[in-house]
């Protein structure tokens, strides 16, 4: 099955500067990778995704890179906000889309004023 | 609006008690996934249902099952609950065609004591 490595576990990064979270994946099949923010207590709550077709995506501060040959792809968050500050997940769904994601362990991301 | 919930969102139960988590959803997704959180693992699938009377096995399914009579509803149960199972369990669904958003519910905090 899919194995999804993300890192750091904790990032912390000083309000205004950029923070990067990266995710490498096992399974060449897979075609869709969505970014999960999660607040304290909260449910996850998809901020951006981007499929195998795509090798970018960019929204306001928030970007995604993929790159198929090296199974990897990074979250790029520009201009951190304190309210940026949450535990961010990087997932994988391979095959026909129907299967669950298999998401990295997270990234507490802490914005620091 | 459509949406998914979850209930109960907390429950404390006994070693050994059946249990019942209830997720509802109103987008009329044929896709429902149930998760589990725990610090240091991320999210993992349990089971997951493409349709009515669909059901299958995710990455940490032992101990736990599922049921699909309708669209709406995919209960998990815990048939005799361990204190291993203590977690947050996060209910999920998507639509059954190509690679789509999951929208997640609020989420059950369940303590088996």
């Amino acid at each position: 099955g899919e194995n999804v490595e993300q890192h750091p576990s904790t990032l912390s990064v000083q309000e205004g500067d950029s923070a990067v979270i990266k995710c490498t994946y096992s399974d060449s099949a897979s075609n869709y990778f969505p970014w999960y923010k999660q607040e304290l207590g909260k449910r996850p709550q998809l901020i951006i995704d981007i499929r195998s077709n795509v090798g970018e995506k960019k929204d306001q501060r928030i970007a995604v890179t993929l790159n198929k040959t090296a199974k990897h792809f990074s979250l790029h968050i520009t201009e951190t906000q304190p309210e940026d500050s949450a535990v961010y997940f990087c997932a994988a769904r391979s095959g026909g889309g129907a299967d669950g994601l298999t998401f990295g362990k997270g990234t507490h991301l802490i914005i620091q004023p | 609006d459509a949406e998914i919930t979850q209930s109960p969102r907390h429950k404390i139960t006994e070693t050994g008690r059946q249990v019942t988590l209830a997720c509802h959803q109103t987008w009329n997704h044929n896709n429902m996934f149930w998760y589990r959180q725990d610090l240091g693992h991320g999210l993992r699938l349990i089971h997951y249902s493409y349709g009515v009377q669909d059901t299958n096995k995710g990455e940490v399914s032992d101990g736990y099952s599922v049921s699909r009579s309708n669209t709406e509803d995919l209960p998990l149960t815990l048939e005799s609950a361990a204190s291993s199972q203590t977690s947050v369990y996060f209910c999920a669904s998507s639509e059954a065609t190509g690679v789509t958003e999951a929208f997640f519910g609020q989420g059950t905090r369940l303590t088996v004591v």
